[in-house]
């Protein structure tokens, strides 16, 4: 299975900064995704990250707001953009193998507060 | 529209085996995930289902009814441990997750 690892784990910021949360995976799954968690919440996509080319967003989500990368296989970052305290979210990042319904594998997820 | 329901939040004891349903309406269907998630923590994976009946991994079980858009996960022989939200996740015709909003089960001694 893969290990998905992400950074950083938390982190306090500042209403109107940025900040980049990075996803490593250990091997090559074929798609990435990006989900954003508020507390006492399910899971909400952001995205799909797209190796070498720009994200598939889900509404709601703009990419000015969430810049996605996804230079490699194995490796993606986002920034959430212009942070204001409504962005306080756990940022998990996931990853799935080739088959359509394969098994999603999380990161340990990014925990943002914003103040 | 699509749409998964799962109960808020359930209380057993722990030895007990407790129940956690989920219904769904998606458009198409390709299978349904179970994943546990400990508070702080990221979700890991507990089974998936894409024919009916009854998936059997230890003390855990997951059953799927496709003609009543019907799952249910039994988690026997409780432990303290086992006190986490368990997330429900529909698979619909474009290889889309539908999450639901996750039950949160406590074990009471």
């Amino acid at each position: 299975s893969a290990v998905i690892s992400q950074k950083p784990s938390r982190d306090i910021c500042q209403r109107g900064t940025s900040l980049t949360i990075q996803c490593q995976v250990d091997s090559q799954v074929t798609m990435m995704f990006w989900y954003r968690q508020q507390p006492g919440q399910s899971l909400t996509l952001i995205a799909t990250a797209n190796q070498g080319s720009e994200a598939t967003y889900e509404s709601g989500f703009v990419i000015d707001k969430f810049p996605i990368s996804r230079p490699n296989l194995t490796f993606s970052t986002l920034t959430v953009s212009n942070m204001s305290p409504e962005d306080s979210s756990i940022y998990l990042c996931s990853g799935k193998e080739a088959r359509d319904t394969g098994e999603l594998f999380f990161g340990e997820g990014s925990r943002l507060t914003v103040l | 529209g699509q749409n998964i329901d799962q109960p808020t939040e359930m209380t057993a004891t722990e030895g007990a085996i407790v129940q956690i349903n989920c219904t769904y309406q998606t458009s198409g269907f390709n299978g349904l995930f179970w994943y546990q998630q400990h508070a702080g923590e990221a979700p890991t994976f507990l089974s998936y289902n894409v024919l009916d009946g009854l998936e059997e991994k230890g003390r855990f079980s997951s059953f799927l009814s496709r003609s009543k858009g019907y799952s249910y996960l039994l988690l026997k022989e409780l432990q303290m441990k086992d006190s986490a939200s368990y997330l429900c996740a529909a698979v619909d015709s474009n290889y889309q997750l539908i999450w639901g909003a996750g039950t949160k089960l406590i074990i009471k001694p």
